[in-house]
């Protein structure tokens, strides 16, 4: 699976966009971009994934690059429940449904 | 639904004692995984089964490591004898296989280990 590369930190005031940006130039074409998020002390939560169309739900939306070489996840409306650790994960169609997980972007929503 | 269901949530142990840490993942969900979490190595997957049956136990760390499912409801990660530098949390994980990738596992709340 192709490697991700995210900053480690970033903050976002309340109540604005929250922009995380994630690297994965030797993506290959069948790979689909996930994000997920952990916070503190709970497991993972799926948040959504994309191939190489944007995509939106009720939780974020996710720009792809034409290239497909980054991504940007937005949460549109930041609040402090959206403090977590944001994971960036590049994966083919036949890993299986595993997922390696990085370092994430640790995101603090401030008032 | 209940979701994937971990116990113990918290364990605290003695070096050289057996853990034994069990998971049981969503009804219908063919997809199993076990991961453990520390600062210094983030969420590393141990291992993963595919109908009940281990598929890749490469990040398994060594042989005082191991899991089993017996069945599509139960899971088991044992650690037999504990030692200190296997405190975690690890956490157990579901998924159902789809032609068009979901993406979605769905973890449960982890299994806080103490070994000292």
């Amino acid at each position: 699976d192709a490697k991700t590369t995210q900053p480690p930190s970033m903050d976002c005031a309340e109540g604005r966009a929250a922009n995380l940006p994630c690297n994965h130039s030797t993506i290959s074409g069948n790979e689909y971009v996930y994000w997920y998020r952990q916070i503190h002390s709970q497991g993972p939560q799926y948040i959504i994934h994309g191939l190489k169309n944007n995509e939106t739900n009720e939780m974020a939306s996710l720009i792809i690059t034409e290239d497909r070489k980054s991504s940007t996840l937005i949460l549109p409306h930041a609040t402090l429940r959206d403090t977590a650790v944001y994971y960036c994960i590049v994966r083919a169609p036949n890993a299986g449904n595993m997922l390696t997980f990085g370092g994430g972007t640790r995101l603090m929503v401030k008032p | 639904d209940a979701g994937v269901i971990q116990s113990p949530r918290h364990e605290v142990t003695e070096m050289g004692q057996e853990v034994t840490l069990r998971c049981k993942p969503i009804s219908g969900h063919d997809y199993l995984f076990w991961y453990r979490q520390t600062m210094m190595r983030g969420l590393e997957l141990l291992i993963y089964f595919n109908n009940n049956v281990p598929i890749d136990d490469s990040g398994m760390p060594e042989d005082r490591f191991s899991a089993k499912m017996p069945n599509a409801s139960f899971s088991t990660l044992k650690i037999q004898p504990s030692e200190p530098r296997d405190s975690a949390v690890y956490f157990c994980a579901s998924s159902l296989y789809s032609v068009v990738p979901t993406g979605e596992l769905f973890f449960g709340e982890g299994s806080r280990l103490t070994v000292l």
